[in-house]
């Protein structure tokens, strides 16, 4: 059965570190996310991504995140500048048709530890 | 703006019994659709069960079901004839149709089925 696979599982890295966190979607999906959720908290949406662009962002996502689908497999989360409240789970998620009916398929999602 | 509230952090269940999780959500929209996400341990989050508003109708898979009432903005699952298997952290979201591209989940409750 076809999932999405994130890379890596876990990630350390230092305060004002750039981090790269990977996801490869279902192939035939065109709709793409991340969510991520700091511990004991909810699970928050990050950036919705279609046709090549951003469709839509929360407010977390500053300017301090990109989102980009360099090679039409992966879909990447870029960090330029990481914080320690950027410590969380980062799930990636795909979904094949319009994020309207809210039938998505995640990851197992990357734990990102900021120190 | 929408909220989704789990009330119980944790439940247990004994294997074969019946167990219900509760959620409330709040919405201003008349459009949207209703979840419920299961991420067993170190594993994927996968969709359980979809509501859509407009549909009065309970919606049911196999062993799980909802009682969705609309007035009372309450979204409950019920899992019967619970399995070890069952074991994971039940997220409840929602989503607005046609106006957002993000799910808005709540915090989630632990589940535990026992012997």
């Amino acid at each position: 059965e076809p999932e999405v696979t994130q890379t890596p599982s876990h990630q350390v890295t230092q305060m004002g570190q750039e981090v790269i966190l990977r996801c490869v979607p279902i192939s035939n999906h065109l709709y793409f996310y991340w969510y991520r959720q700091i511990l004991g908290q909810k699970v928050e949406f990050l950036v919705s991504f279609y046709n090549n662009e951003i469709s839509e962002k929360s407010e977390i996502f500053d300017d301090q995140f990109s989102v980009e689908r360099p090679d039409g497999s992966n879909f990447t989360l870029k960090i330029r500048s990481t914080k320690l409240e950027d410590s969380a789970m980062y799930f990636c998620a795909s979904s094949e048709a319009g994020w309207n009916t809210g039938e998505l398929f995640f990851g197992e999602g990357s734990r990102l530890t900021v120190l | 703006a929408q909220t989704v509230t789990q009330s119980q952090p944790e439940m247990s269940v004994q294997e074969a019994e019946t167990v219900t999780l509760s959620c409330t959500y709040d919405t201003s929209e008349s459009n949207y659709y209703l979840f419920w996400y299961k991420q067993p341990p170190s594993r994927q989050m996968i969709l359980v069960i979809r509501q859509e508003a407009y549909k009065q109708q309970n919606a049911t898979e196999n062993r799980f079901s909802v009682n969705f009432q609309k007035a009372a903005k309450s979204f409950s699952l019920k899992i019967s004839d619970s399995q070890l298997g069952d074991t994971a952290m039940y997220f409840c979201a929602s989503i607005n149709t046609g106006t957002a591209s993000k799910l808005t989940f709540g915090t989630g409750t632990r589940l535990q089925v026992t012997l």
